[in-house]
Order: structure tokens, then sequence, then C-alpha cells
């Protein structure tokens, strides 16, 4: 399974910009790019996925370099409610909808007021 | 809509003894897996259920085994408890035939082992 290298923590003030990072120089054609976010005292949360190109949902934005090494997950507006541990995972497309996820460490993003 | 959910949300138990963890997917979804998550790490696949049969496993001893059952809830069953099981224990439910492969996670089900 490919791996992902992330921060191990990362800071922003309230209503700012975040962008998270995740490298992932070892991902193949197949992969997909996910990430989850897990706040405190809770099971993970979907945050959204990618495949080549750059993808936006209501929760966030996900930028994708062109030879797909490295990817960004960006909270346009941070809240403090956006606190918790962030993963990006890779998921072969060709695995199917397997219930299998590899997460990492993640980054613990902090928010300060 | 319910999403998934899991029973109990704490236990303790001590050292030998069984444990089962109960969980219930999101509506409409078949397909259940069961990760481990110890304190400060990520969460580790332990398996995953479709159609009441084991369909794919990660690298956890047979003292683990889990059940589901035809109205796609699931059990996961430790027997021989260590210490080291100490962990919140998380069922994620998803649709084998979906698009995205978005997996749904309840909060989880702490264990201590003593």
């Amino acid at each position: 399974d490919a791996k992902t290298t992330q921060p191990n923590s990362m800071e922003s003030n309230e209503e700012e910009p975040v962008h998270l990072p995740c490298n992932h120089s070892t991902i193949s054609g197949t992969d997909y790019i996910h990430w989850y976010r897990q706040l405190p005292s809770q099971g993970p949360e979907y945050v959204i996925h990618g495949l080549t190109s750059n993808v936006n949902n209501r929760m966030a934005s996900l930028a994708i370099a062109e030879d797909r090494k490295s990817s960004t997950l960006i909270l346009h507006r941070a809240t403090l409610r956006d606190a918790a541990v962030y993963y990006c995972i890779l998921r072969d497309v060709r695995a199917g909808n397997t219930g299998k996820l590899i997460f990492g460490q993640g980054t613990t993003l902090q928010v300060k007021p | 809509d319910a999403g998934v959910t899991q029973s109990p949300t704490h236990l303790i138990k001590t050292r030998g003894q069984q444990v089962t963890l109960r969980c219930s997917p999101k509506s409409g979804h078949d397909t259940v897996s069961w990760y481990q998550q110890a304190l400060g790490q990520g969460p580790q696949f332990i398996f995953q259920y479709y159609e009441e049969e084991e369909r794919q496993r990660g690298n956890f001893p047979d003292r683990f085994s889990g059940h589901q059952f035809p109205n796609y809830s699931s059990e996961l069953n430790v027997n021989a408890l260590l210490l080291g099981d100490s962990a919140l224990y998380l069922c994620a439910s998803s649709r084998l035939s979906g698009i995205t492969g978005e997996l749904f996670f309840g909060e989880g089900s702490r264990l201590t082992v003593l």
C-alpha cells in the first residue's frame, strides 16, 4: 500500500485559510486521494477525495499536484470546530469500495480564536 | 436518518475475559468494517464484512472475530483479552456498490482492559 507523509501538527487562526499538505511520492495511477478528519471523542469523518483534478465540496477543497505526488487540503475559513486530526489516505480504485483504509498519524490542526 | 451506532460506548474488562461489541450501519449500507484505535494513533483496520462473510482482514490475531447479521448489523468479538487490547473500537459502514466509497464511522466503543 502506498504511503503518505503529513506534518504532525499545524496551527491556524480562526477565520483564516488553512493549507494541510500531504506527500505521496509512491502513488500509483489507480490510487484515489482521500481525506478524513477526526474531531475529539468522535469517529473519523469523510472530508473529500480526488484522483487528478482539483475538487471542491461544502467542507473543503483538494488541490492535487500535476504529478500527483502531493496534495493539499484547503479549509477556506477555519473555525474552532475544524480543530481535529486530518488524515490523508490513498485508496486503490481497483480494490473497489473495500472498507479498508490505511490511516497514518495524520496532522493535528489547532485553531486559535 | 440515523448514522452508524455502536454499543456499548464504554466498558471495562479484565485480562482473559471476552468482549462483544455491536454496530448498526447507516441506513442503506451493506458493508461493515471494524477498526482499532490505540491512544494517540490512527485507526487500524481489523476486518470487513459483506453478505455475512468476512471479506478482508488486517493484521490481527484469530482472537478477533466477527459476525454480520442479515439486517447488516455486526458484532466484533475479542477473546482472551490482553492489556494491549485497550483501545477505541470503531465501526464503519459503506455501500459496496457506492461510487465514492465513502466510509461512515460510528463514535466508537472505548474498551479498557485491566
